[in-house]
């Protein structure tokens, strides 16, 4: 099966630009997590969806970040204004979910945005 | 809520067995995750244990202890390329999955 796919791959902008993030989930999971990784960490949960739902957005800096997962499928990450400690891996993940077996509780991780801000 | 705790750095030898320990208070606690992430990579999965006990998958084994909010990661017949960072998560009913910080560990020749 397909991999979570993210869109870019690396990204450079100025301070106080805008900028978005993309991902495609692997088909058929149901919860998708959207993480940040600065150098060194380990990944920070930002926000999770159940299908098209948010579950969980306490660590998502709402004044400036913004999330969407329209139709329960794609979602998109955005940033605006962006702000130079916003350079960091932007990690998306996706997980089938509904207990029981240990496949269904295996998180799939893209291969992240690397967000550079000058 | 959620916390996670490992240590930042560990160094083994080549052939040798290192264990990584991680400890948990997750309310509402669902699962431990073990994940490795090579420099530059997207985290990959290692294991999930749920029950108390030793799960073994090839070189690498993880433990879980309920009870005592206990983990550990025990990497057998070290070699070069398991130099990378492993990272603790619990996952509680919610779905939400939470990272630790991450251990970094160094294989020397």
């Amino acid at each position: 099966e397909a991999g979570v796919a993210q869109s870019p791959r690396y990204k450079i902008i100025e301070k106080r630009q805008s900028v978005a993030f993309w991902c495609n989930p692997i088909s058929g999971h149901a919860t998708l997590y959207w993480y940040q990784q600065i150098l060194g960490q380990g990944p920070k949960l930002l926000i999770q969806f159940q299908n098209n739902g948010v579950v969980d957005d306490s660590q998502l800096p709402k004044d400036r970040f913004s999330a969407e997962r329209l139709k329960g499928v794609d979602s998109t990450l955005k940033i605006q204004p962006a702000k130079l400690e916003d350079s960091a891996v932007y990690l998306c993940a996706s997980r089938r979910g509904g207990g029981g077996r240990s496949s269904y509780n295996e998180q799939f991780f893209g291969p992240g945005t690397r967000l550079t801000v000058l | 809520g959620q916390n996670i705790d490992q240590p930042t750095e560990m160094t083994a030898t080549e052939g040798a067995i290192v264990q990584i320990n991680c400890t948990y208070q997750t309310s509402g606690f669902n699962g431990l995750f073990w994940y490795q992430q090579h420099a530059g990579e997207a985290p990959t999965f290692l294991s999930y244990n749920v029950l108390d006990g030793l799960e073994e998958k090839g070189r690498f084994s993880s433990f879980l202890s309920r009870s005592k909010g206990y983990s550990y990661l025990l990497l057998k017949e070290l070699q070069m390329k398991d130099s990378a960072s492993y990272l603790c998560a619990s996952l509680n009913r919610d779905d939400k999955i939470i990272f630790g910080k991450g251990t970094r560990l160094h294989i020397l020749p």
